[in-house]
């Protein structure tokens, strides 16, 4: 069965305190992973999207990176406007269906 | 303006009621979904449209309904809620040939 798992569920961060989030998935013929930082009370904000192993894509102070079997957000050198959930999911092989991880819950602390 | 957004985005309703969600974008993508977000659960799928003459049912779609008025417009029915429907629901879209979903602003929908 296709699945995304998301560590840990919540993380607190001292401001520049560097860390990584993890999301680990199994589908047979990953087709894309992508990264979303959603804010409470907000849709889902799309960050990055990364295709095959080894790949990695940066923006600010994330960078995501990626395995044959899972993904790394690292967030480098954190501020508290950094705080959200992020979100991971993986395209279902074949249905251009997301499966969406439960995701990690970010604070950072000033 | 939102590429996507959805009405209402707060909505206190009885169990029983008919409810209607309503999803527009200006994106001119041609693939809708609907999602329901809980707490603990994530993002769970409940409809999914490619076009206006195909609509397909998601992991949860007992107790909803869609209709795909137009290539902008997908409304997603609660005929008759129930409280476990009170959630947090997402609208998304995705241009043909593409892999990214864009997401509204949601809809928070209380069922008492």
């Amino acid at each position: 069965e296709d699945q995304v798992t998301q560590s840990p569920e919540a993380l607190r961060l001292q401001e520049g305190e560097s860390s990584s989030l993890n999301c680990s998935y199994t589908v047979s013929g990953l087709r894309g992973l992508f990264w979303y930082r959603q804010d409470p009370g907000k849709g889902p904000e799309f960050l990055f999207t990364l295709y095959s192993a080894g790949e990695e894509k940066e923006k600010e102070r994330l960078k995501a990176t990626l395995t044959k079997k899972e993904s790394f957000l690292h967030i480098t050198a954190p501020k508290p406007e950094d705080s959200a959930t992020y979100l991971c999911a993986v395209e279902e092989p074949g249905t251009y269906k997301y499966i969406f991880g439960t995701g990690t819950r970010l604070k950072v602390l000033a | 303006d939102a590429d996507v957004t959805q009405t209402p985005r707060n909505r206190i309703t009885k169990t029983g009621k008919r409810i209607m969600l309503e999803c527009s974008q200006t994106k001119g993508h041609d693939r809708m979904y609907w999602y329901r977000q809980d707490p603990g659960l994530g993002l769970r799928l409940i409809y999914y449209s490619f076009d206006v003459k195909d609509i397909n049912k998601g992991e949860i779609s007992d107790g909803y309904s869609v209709s795909r008025q137009a290539q902008a417009k997908f409304s997603l029915s609660l005929e008759s809620a129930i409280p476990n429907q009170t959630a947090l629901y997402f609208c998304a879209t995705q241009d043909l040939g593409a892999d990214t979903q864009y997401f509204g602003p949601g809809t928070r929908l209380t069922v008492l």
